[in-house]
């Protein structure tokens, strides 16, 4: 059972053009979305991070949305530069426990020069 | 501060064989976590450990054992090898438990093949 579903798996976009991933989870109890990217042959790095009590969080050119009633969430990134190609994952996990994060399938992102 | 570390960054084995994969981290962290990537399925959690003594199964615990004897390093067992366990193990360690203070922060990773 994967409790959080992530789409596109791959997605190709141009510089200076908008990325947008999403994701859809299933506990209801999970109140801690956190993004992560990651570089091939890196450790995954946490990108930006989110709480249901907000309906969005932006830092610099990544933005988190969220729709609690919808139970799903996703990450906008601006002004998509080429340095930005990675693979994305989002995460949940109960904010009483955000060392046991359930991921996504990933992302792979590529931002065309 | 290194961070947290992992060795070996790569690792062939035979079925049936046994190995450590071993994590430490110097930032005095409690909450430390074992993942493992597969293609096309994330990064599951395979077990963490709350603090020096404490650990618990996440996802897929089944053909890992670990161990938290200090704050420091965070061990991963495997006792007997299968080609089912070829993958990416990620360690992961963090302060505090509340998200708002929380950042996980992974190791570089340890690439396994078993054969």
């Amino acid at each position: 059972q994967q409790q959080v579903k992530q789409s596109p798996q791959s997605l190709i976009v141009q510089k200076g053009g908008i990325s947008i991933i999403n994701c859809a989870y299933e506990n209801t109890a999970f109140d801690y979305f956190p993004w992560y990217q990651q570089f091939p042959g890196k450790g995954p790095a946490l990108l930006i991070a989110i709480r249901p009590d907000v309906s969005e969080k932006k830092e610099g050119r990544f933005t988190i949305s969220f729709n609690k009633s919808a139970k799903q969430f996703s990450l906008h990134i601006m002004d998509s530069q080429p340095g930005d190609s990675a693979t994305y994952f989002c995460a949940a996990s109960r904010m009483d426990s955000s060392y046991k994060l359930i991921f996504g399938s990933g992302t792979r992102l590529l931002v065309r020069p | 501060n290194a961070g947290v570390t992992q060795t070996p960054k790569f690792q062939v084995l035979k079925t049936g064989q046994s190995m450590t994969l071993q994590c430490a981290q110097d930032m005095n962290h409690e909450y430390m976590s074992w993942y493992r990537q597969d293609p096309g399925m994330g990064l599951r959690l395979i077990h963490y450990s709350v603090g020096a003594g404490i650990t618990d199964q996440g996802e897929v615990p089944n053909g890992y054992n670990v161990s938290r004897s200090t704050t420091e390093d965070f061990p991963l067992r495997l006792l007997s090898a299968a080609p089912s366990q070829t993958s990416v193990y990620f360690c992961a360690s963090s302060y505090a438990r509340t998200g708002d203070q929380e950042t996980q922060y992974f190791g570089p990773g340890t690439r396994l093949l078993v054969l």
